[in-house]
């Protein structure tokens, strides 16, 4: 079945500095991934939609300088958190559509990356 | 405003039975409904969906029910076993494909 590999699966830094998340689609190729925070006991809420060849979308309060999004390629996304606070710290996952029919291949997600900001 | 609510955090149900999680709606422009299993500090694990055409979508021991005139979907696992003790978040669409707007979750413990 369709694969989303996230890297790394946990990262600590330190306030100010820049954190990059990796999204990989093992077996298939994305033209687009969806980048998802969670904070405890919260739900998972969209943050942007990111666009092999062109810009991200960002939801509306996600601050697009803040947040950079990268779809360098069919199978690879990132996220870097730039000067990264306390207040960033969470639970980071992204999803990507698998190729054919959509209603028989639902989103995958990757593993999420936890985000500590010390 | 959400529009996906799950209005129980959580739901205790003894092995054996079945467990029902409920979810409502508010935008009618969803077309396409999910279920997600998940476990702390993973991405969530897909469980079953249901397009906007249909009422009721079975898979093993999940099903799943629609009812587009009330915005209400509920989840019935029967028979509930203790490895299905997780959080529970439903989720809804636009559109198969499109990023999903998920509700806050509901904990299901499942007793042996």
């Amino acid at each position: 079945g369709a694969v989303v590999s996230q890297h790394p699966s946990w990262v600590i830094c330190k306030s100010g500095t820049s954190v990059k998340i990796e999204c990989r689609s093992l077996d298939f190729q994305a033209t687009t991934m969806f980048w998802y925070r969670q904070f405890p006991k919260q739900s998972l809420m969209l943050m942007a939609t990111s666009n092999e060849g062109s810009k991200a979308t960002y939801e509306q309060g996600v601050e697009k300088d803040k947040f950079l999004i990268n779809h360098a390629s069919l199978t690879l996304s990132t996220l870097t958190v730039t000067s990264a606070h306390p207040e960033d710290s969470s639970f980071y996952i992204c999803s990507a559509p698998p190729s054919g029919d959509a209603y028989n291949s639902p989103l995958h997600f990757g593993n999420g990356t936890r985000l500590t900001v010390t | 405003d959400q529009q996906v609510k799950q209005n129980s955090p959580s739901l205790s149900v003894q092995e054996g039975r079945i467990s029902i999680l409920n979810c409502d709606y508010t935008n009618s422009m969803f077309d396409y409904f999910l279920w997600y299993k998940k476990y702390p500090a993973e991405g969530p694990t897909f469980l079953i969906s249901i397009s906007s055409i249909k009422d009721k979508n079975e898979d093993g021991r999940f099903t799943v029910f629609l009812n587009k005139s009330a915005k209400h979907l509920s989840l019935h696992i029967v028979p509930s076993q203790p490895g299905d003790s997780a959080v529970y978040f439903c989720a809804a669409s636009s559109q198969a494909g499109t990023a999903l707007i998920f509700g806050k979750g509901t904990t299901l413990s499942v007793s042996s």
